[in-house]
């Protein structure tokens, strides 16, 4: 099985800071990586699929990039709405693998 | 606009049993995947299984004891337990599948919490 990993476990920026998160597969996913927004308290929002395509909605601020086993999720940034944990996902012959996650909050 | 409203939070004791629902509305619900995520309190996401609507084709992950069902004509899947433990105390969502030959969930459900307890 594919394992996710995801770094750091969290962290702490002031707003207008730029912030990235990792996230590394244990072997070649090519750009089958998924990146999701959960509020405190909601559902988890897709944001970015395919490793680097925003979904429809979501500001550009926000982008991916990556392939292979690395990829990397950032904030341009940072706004107070997106305090959240940010989960990476693979997908893989109908298997779902999710990231432990990365919690963000404003410093 | 694609919905997916779920059924609402359940309690129940150890060794009981519980079917939860997921209803599509506002696209064609027969051609997308719908899946089931589990989030244990403070933890992280699980993907649980996916069943496709218009022929019940079903995958499961093998971490999970569950049964997952839909009935096409009422827009609306199941997730079902036969013997429920504490450890199942969880948030579970619906999750729907951006298409076929894509890896992602576009659309969740607002989820339905499950407390299991004596």
């Amino acid at each position: 099985d594919i394992q996710m990993t995801q770094s750091p476990s969290s962290l702490s920026a002031s707003v207008g800071d730029r912030v990235s998160i990792t996230c590394q597969a244990s072997q070649d996913i090519s750009k089958n990586l998924n990146w999701y927004q959960q509020k405190p308290g909601k559902a988890p929002k897709l944001l970015i699929y395919d490793a680097s395509n925003l979904e429809i909605g979501v500001p550009s601020r926000f982008s991916g990039s990556g392939s292979v086993t690395d990829f990397t999720f950032t904030i341009s940034s940072l706004q107070p709405e997106d305090v959240a944990t940010y989960y990476c996902q693979h997908y893989d012959n109908f298997i779902f693998t999710f990231g432990p996650g990365t919690k963000v909050d404003i410093k | 606009e694609v919905q997916l409203v779920q059924s609402g939070a359940e309690v129940r004791k150890p060794g009981e049993s519980l079917k939860i629902s997921c209803k599509g509305s506002g696209y064609k619900f027969s051609s997308y995947w719908i899946g089931w995520v589990r989030q244990m309190p403070g933890k992280g996401l699980e993907w649980m299984g996916i069943i496709y609507p218009g022929d019940s084709d079903t995958t499961y992950s093998p971490s999970f004891q569950v049964t997952i069902s839909a009935d096409k004509s009422i827009t609306t899947v199941y997730l079902q337990w036969s013997s429920l433990t504490a450890s199942d105390t969880a948030m579970y969502y619906c999750v729907r599948l951006g298409g076929s030959y894509q890896g992602y969930f576009d659309y969740w459900g607002q989820g339905t919490l499950v407390t299991v307890s004596s």
